[in-house]
Order: structure tokens, then sequence, then C-alpha cells
């Protein structure tokens, strides 16, 4: 079946690096991914919405110049944290905009020390 | 805007107990409802999904019915094992074309107990 590959599975930065997460949708084209947070023991928040040759589009409260979203590809779309803090420590996860598909990336969990 | 609303967790059950989690939802439209399972420390599964009123959906014994009068898609399963400790999260999807983005319910924690 159709599966979504997403990279890194964790990861564990210092304070005012970036981190770069991949989201691969392997089976089909993507024009459209969502970008999800999940704080712990909280519920999924859409974050973004990344549109392959076009503007991603943020949800209220979220700094876009803090989240770098770049969709180069109908099959790669990529979020980069950019100067982390402890407070964007958090579960990240994506999903392509596909009517027929609903599933998500495995995620990933970003530690930021 | 859309909204899903679950019941406050958690739950604790024994084994072989039977498993309702509620969820009810406000959505403009005929949204499509989802149930998602999250294992401790991991990702989403999706577990069953609903695209229209009356429909059921059901997966590993799990069941909800699309119920537009009631506007709830509850989950039932009839004997809930110790694997099945988990959260579990409503969502809905109303969107069309470019934008199915899912709203979440706030989860239900389930633990069964041996």
């Amino acid at each position: 079946g159709a599966v979504v590959s997403q990279h890194p599975s964790w990861v564990i930065c210092k304070s005012g690096t970036s981190v770069k997460i991949e989201c691969r949708s392997l089976d089909f084209q993507a024009t459209t991914m969502f970008w999800y947070r999940q704080f712990p023991k909280q519920s999924l928040m859409l974050m973004a919405t990344s549109n392959e040759g076009s503007k991603a589009t943020y949800e209220q409260g979220v700094e876009k110049d803090k989240f770098l979203i770049n969709h180069a590809s109908l099959t790669l779309s990529t979020l980069t944290v950019t100067s982390a803090h402890p407070e964007d420590s958090s579960f990240y996860i994506c999903r392509p905009d596909n009517p027929d598909f609903f599933h998500f990336g495995n995620g990933t969990r970003l530690t930021v020390t | 805007g859309d909204s899903v609303t679950q019941m406050e967790g958690p739950v604790t059950l024994s084994e072989e107990a039977f498993l309702t989690i509620n969820c009810t939802y406000t959505a403009t439209g005929y949204p499509s409802l989802f149930w998602y399972v999250q294992y401790p420390g991991e990702g989403l599964q999706l577990l069953l999904k609903a695209t229209k009123a009356d429909d059921k959906g059901s997966n590993k014994g799990f069941e909800a019915t699309y119920r537009k009068e009631t506007t709830s898609f509850h989950l039932e399963k009839g004997s809930v094992q110790v694997s099945d400790s988990a959260v579990y999260f409503c969502a809905l999807s109303s969107g069309g074309t470019g934008r199915r983005a899912l709203t979440f319910g706030s989860g239900t924690r389930l633990q069964v107990q041996p």
C-alpha cells in the first residue's frame, strides 16, 4: 500500500540550532502536505499546509519564519525548525493530501536541549 | 469551524470488557470521520473510517457508525485486550480537494488491565 516516509524518527539538538524534517510520499504525487505538531499528552494540531511550487500556508499562531516549509517536488516536503528552543520540543508528523489516503508519516520526535 | 469532542480519559477497563469511547462532531457539509490509535512512543495509525451517514467502519474488532442525526461516531469493541492500551483520537475531514486537513479530538487514553 501507499507509504509516507518521514525522516528522522527522532532528533536531539542544542538550543539555537536548526533541524530539518523530511516527509516523502513514496507511492503517489502529493501537491499538498499537511504538517502537524503534538505536544506531550496533547492532541495533534495542524501547523501548516505546504503546496508544491508555492508558499505554504500557516495556521494562526505558527511563526512562518521559525518553521520553514519547502515543497520542492511532488513527493517531498520539508519542515525546518530554525533556531530551535526547548519549547519547540514536540512530535512533528506529516500527511500528504489525497482523497483516498489518510495515513500519516511515522513522525519525528524533536528534543531541544 | 469544525470541531471534535471526545470523552475524557483515562478509560480503565479489565481485559475482555466492552469498550465505548464517545465522539461527537461539529462540521459544515458532510465530513468524513476517522478513528486513529497512538501506541506509547509511536505515531498515528488509522484504525477505521466512514465517509457517509450510516456507514460503519471496522478494523481489528473495533467498530464505529457514522450517525448524522446525532453527529456522533462512537468507537466500540466487544472485548478489549491489554494490547489495546493506547490513546485513541477521533477526527474529521470536511474539506474538498486540497483542503483535506484533519481536525482532531483531544484523545482518550485507554488502559486495559489483565
